[in-house]
């Protein structure tokens, strides 16, 4: 059975400072990887998504990269500012048909100015 | 450009009633699901969809029903609502439920409130 995990729990950083979001998975076999946003009382926003074979992908202050090997990914967010202040989450495509996604429990990020 | 739509966005029930969450895309997605959100649970899986005709239960199905008719619809069905189905409930759907690489893309949510 799949299981993710994200370290830290929850982050305060203040405003300009560069970042690091970890995402842990115990099995190898996904077939990728998706960040989300969740902004209070919100929706899930999709930032980016990984394909198995893939190492990083960057969109805008976002880079994102997989270990699969290690069972890692981190989401860097650079320059943070207080509008990044959310919830990150990352899921996993993993496994056959049905249960396919396994969501970690997220880390809740706030950007103070 | 719709993606994933819910409806309702926010509903109060008395303990008891029945009624039935919305969820439609227009990406032509097999998989689609239901998740409900409650604060420090994260996510959980009530019950997904592999394609029209076929519905499974997930991690937390007790209480609701789904079905499946068109590759657009999943709608979710509460018989008998109780106060422990407060929640947030997400649609979510992706283009392929198998080992195939695809997004998954979620609407807004439906806030449910059992009195």
């Amino acid at each position: 059975k799949q299981e993710v995990t994200q370290i830290p729990a929850a982050l305060s950083v203040p405003e300009g400072e560069n970042l690091v979001l970890n995402c842990s998975f115990t099995d190898s076999a996904i077939y990728n990887l998706q960040w989300f946003r969740q902004d209070p009382g919100k929706g899930l926003t999709s930032l980016l998504l990984i394909q198995s074979s893939q190492r990083e992908q960057t969109s805008g202050r976002l880079n994102a990269s997989l270990d699969k090997s290690s069972g890692r990914s981190t989401l860097y967010i650079a320059a943070s500012q207080p509008g990044d202040s959310a919830t990150y989450l990352c899921v996993t495509k993993w496994g056959n048909y049905g249960q396919n996604f396994v969501f970690g429990p997220g880390t809740r990020l706030s950007v103070l100015p | 450009n719709a993606g994933v739509t819910q409806t309702p966005k926010f509903q109060v029930l008395k303990t008891g009633q029945s009624m039935t969450l919305q969820c439609a895309q227009d990406m032509n997605h097999e998989y689609m699901s239901w998740y409900r959100q409650d604060p420090g649970m994260g996510l959980r899986l009530i019950h997904y969809s592999v394609g029209a005709g076929i519905t499974d239960q997930g991690e937390v199905p007790n209480g609701y029903n789904v079905s499946r008719s068109t590759t657009e619809d999943f709608p979710l069905r509460l018989l008998s609502a109780a106060p422990s189905q407060t929640s947030v409930y997400f649609c979510a759907s992706s283009y392929s439920p198998g080992p195939i690489t695809g997004e998954l893309f979620f609407g807004e949510g439906s806030r449910l409130t059992v009195l």
